[in-house]
């Protein structure tokens, strides 16, 4: 099993321009989860899924975000137009529901 | 609020020494797992222990022990005989459900130092 597998590790952007982070779950996982992680916040949840459909998008900061999940071995987080402040390392990590998760590698995102 | 604490944001410890981490949480969870996950340089989100909540013994695995006080919602990570290898920010996650889901709440992190 390769794990939960994010991409790209790292991605530098210029502000206004339209960031796709991917990410591909564990086969058979029926949840998927976006994490950011910033100094100042910590972990923070954005948005999940349960078995493909957006469950609780109630972290996602503004309209700037969105997220999709359009088969069981996919999805992605969209942020367009980025703006510096969005700068962080954003994790995806998937479940079975319970007892756990398993997180991909992260992708660090810098807005300049 | 689902909120987890820990209280330490800081902890060293000398090689092949134990060190104790702490964290409380608030969950209105009957059942429920609680987990310590481990954050080296690399970045990368590591599962240390979990324990499941029903279960009157502290889970253990290998160096790593925990003492779970389920009535005084505690949940403290033990390391036993310090390695290098164990320096890394080190995060205490309680779960809270939404529509069946259990979605996981971290706290803030003890970056533990381990000095040779």
């Amino acid at each position: 099993d390769a794990g939960v597998i994010q991409s790209p590790r790292h991605e530098v952007t210029e502000m206004g321009q339209e960031v796709t982070l991917r990410c591909k779950p564990i086969s058979g996982h029926d949840y998927l989860f976006w994490y950011r992680q910033t100094m100042m916040r910590g972990l923070e949840l954005l948005i999940y899924f349960n078995n493909n459909v957006p469950i609780d998008d109630s972290g996602m900061p503004e309209d700037r975000f969105s997220a999709k999940m359009p088969n069981a071995s996919f999805s992605t987080l969209k942020i367009q137009p980025s703006e510096p402040r969005d700068s962080a390392v954003y994790f995806c990590a998937s479940s079975t529901g319970a007892g756990g998760y398993t997180f991909g590698s992260g992708t660090r995102l810098t807005v300049v | 609020a689902q909120t987890v604490t820990q209280s330490q944001p800081e902890m060293s410890v000398q090689e092949a020494e134990t060190v104790t981490l702490s964290c409380t949480y608030d969950t209105s969870e009957s059942d429920y797992y609680l987990f310590w996950y481990k954050q080296p340089p690399s970045r990368q989100m590591i599962l240390v222990i979990r324990q499941e909540a029903y279960k009157q013994q502290n889970a253990t695995e290998n160096r790593f022990s925990v003492n779970f006080q389920k009535a005084a919602k505690s949940f403290s990570l033990k390391i036993s005989d310090s390695q290098l290898g164990d320096a890394a920010m080190y995060f205490c996650a309680s779960p809270h459900s939404i529509q069946g889901a259990q979605k996981l709440v971290f706290g803030q992190g003890t970056r533990l130092t381990i000095n040779p």
